[in-house]
């Protein structure tokens, strides 16, 4: 199974700034890398996939990179409703799997 | 594009349940489907996928336990439930997965199921 490495596990920001989140693949997955976030009540949220494509509908103000197994979600201009929990997801291959999570909470 | 959950409660170990998921506006038989599960306090993991052709494939902690099956004439996910162990105890909820693809672009509120004596 490719498992997936995330930190930090906790960030802590203020509104305004930014922020990087990192997920390494323990091989390689090419670009497939998806990016949630989970909020109490809501339902978790598809933000990026194929490691840098932004789904329709999110703030140009996220992004995701890649080089070679490591890839980071980019927060721009934090807004408050961005504070929540983040997860990785690689889409590559069976078993589909996701990192630890990092919660990102408000300084 | 809606999906959700149904089916959830509190059983003993050794026993079953079966989930639903209702989904609506979208082509429900064109689209991959799955479900993944959160314990409580954890992170996401993944347990099954169903295909727009009916196949299907499972995470190992799930297999020859956990049947994933699909209605499209009904537009339901179901995912039923066998010999539960405690570990099963987890929120669990079903996604859509966009075209030829694997990442979930849609997701339930999840229903939980809590499996103790």
């Amino acid at each position: 199974d490719v498992q997936m490495t995330q930190s930090p596990f906790n960030l802590a920001a203020s509104p305004g700034e930014s922020v990087s989140i990192n997920c390494k693949a323990s091989k390689s997955i090419s670009k497939y890398l998806a990016w949630y976030q989970q909020k109490p009540g809501k339902t978790i949220k598809l933000l990026i996939y194929d490691g840098s494509t932004l789904q329709s509908g999110i703030p140009s103000r996220f992004s995701g990179s890649r080089s070679g197994t490591d890839f980071t979600l980019t927060i721009r201009r934090l807004e408050p409703e961005d504070f929540g929990l983040y997860y990785c997801q690689q889409h590559n291959e069976y078993p589909f799997t996701f990192g630890s999570g990092t919660k990102l909470e408000i300084k | 594009v809606q999906v959700g959950e149904s089916g959830g409660g509190i059983v003993q170990p050794g026993q079953s349940l079966t989930l639903s998921c209702s989904a609506s506006g979208f082509m429900f038989s064109n689209h991959g489907m799955h479900w993944i599960r959160q314990a409580p306090g954890q992170g996401l993991d993944w347990v099954a996928h169903i295909s727009s052709s009916d196949g299907t494939v499972y995470a190992d902690a799930v297999k020859g336990r956990f049947t994933i099956s699909r209605d499209n004439a009904k537009n339901t996910l179901y995912l039923q439930l066998n010999s539960l162990k405690s570990e099963d105890t987890a929120i669990y909820y079903c996604a859509r997965s966009d075209y030829a693809s694997y990442y979930f672009d849609y997701w339930g509120q999840g229903v939980m199921v809590t499996v103790s004596s």
